[in-house]
């Protein structure tokens, strides 16, 4: 089977720099995803790693490691509207098809 | 260009009903995933369309739970009859590539079972 760990509640303050860790265990990885999601609303992609290292976008950074099978999502600069549930999901690969397998979400709150 | 639109947003009905929800994908886009989040819970794969095929259902609940993607275009989710455990938030979301990690997601349909 497919296991996501990530905390359940993160809270900083504007201007801070928060991390959102996510550690998975899964057969068939292929890459990993975030996903952010305000008041229950549609969740919307961030980024996506699918090799080791870190991926930049403006104040957001997201960083895999494979052999530890760990990643995280780094908020630069935070802003109020920053405020939102975060999701990691991994992207199983079973042969045929591939599915995306969302962890349970952290819910940032930031606070002025 | 419209993104995922679902019907109904919101829907209370009571246990032993009938639900269907409804999904348009965003136009070209040939895989079609419906998920549900529980309160508080992960959001949790159903299935998965590619055009009208389901390549895989296997987190169906349960044969309360029926989905069609009628020749490769909208999709359809009937919860016949409803239980109280089937209430949580149904998303669907469409993609062209699967490797890629991106979805994009409808707003959801609530359902409230009684």
């Amino acid at each position: 089977g497919q296991s996501l760990e990530q905390p359940s509640e993160v809270t900083a303050v504007e201007g801070a720099i928060v991390q959102i860790n996510c550690t998975y265990q899964t057969s068939g990885f292929y890459g990993l995803s975030w996903y952010q999601q305000h008041d229950g609303g549609a969740p919307t992609f961030l980024s996506y790693n699918a090799l080791d290292g870190l991926e930049e976008t403006g104040r957001f950074s997201s960083f895999l490691s494979r052999s530890d099978s760990y990643g995280y999502l780094l908020l630069q600069e935070l802003q109020m509207k920053d405020s939102a549930s975060y999701f990691c999901a991994v992207i199983h690969y079973g042969g045929a098809t591939n599915k995306l397998i969302f962890g349970t979400g952290t819910l940032l709150a930031v606070q002025p | 260009e419209a993104g995922v639109t679902q019907f109904p947003s919101h829907s209370v009905i009571e246990k032993g009903q009938t639900v269907t929800l409804r999904c348009d994908p965003i136009s070209g886009h040939d895989n079609l995933y419906w998920y549900r989040r529980v309160m508080g819970k992960e959001i949790k794969f159903l299935l998965h369309f590619v055009k009208e095929s389901k390549q895989d259902e296997s987190g169906m609940p349960n044969n309360r739970f029926l989905a069609e993607r009628t020749g490769g275009t909208y999709s359809t989710l009937k919860v016949q009859p409803a239980e109280l455990e089937d209430s949580g938030v149904y998303f669907c979301a469409s993609s062209q590539d699967t490797f890629t990690g991106e979805l994009f997601f409808g707003e959801g349909s609530r359902l409230t079972v009684l």
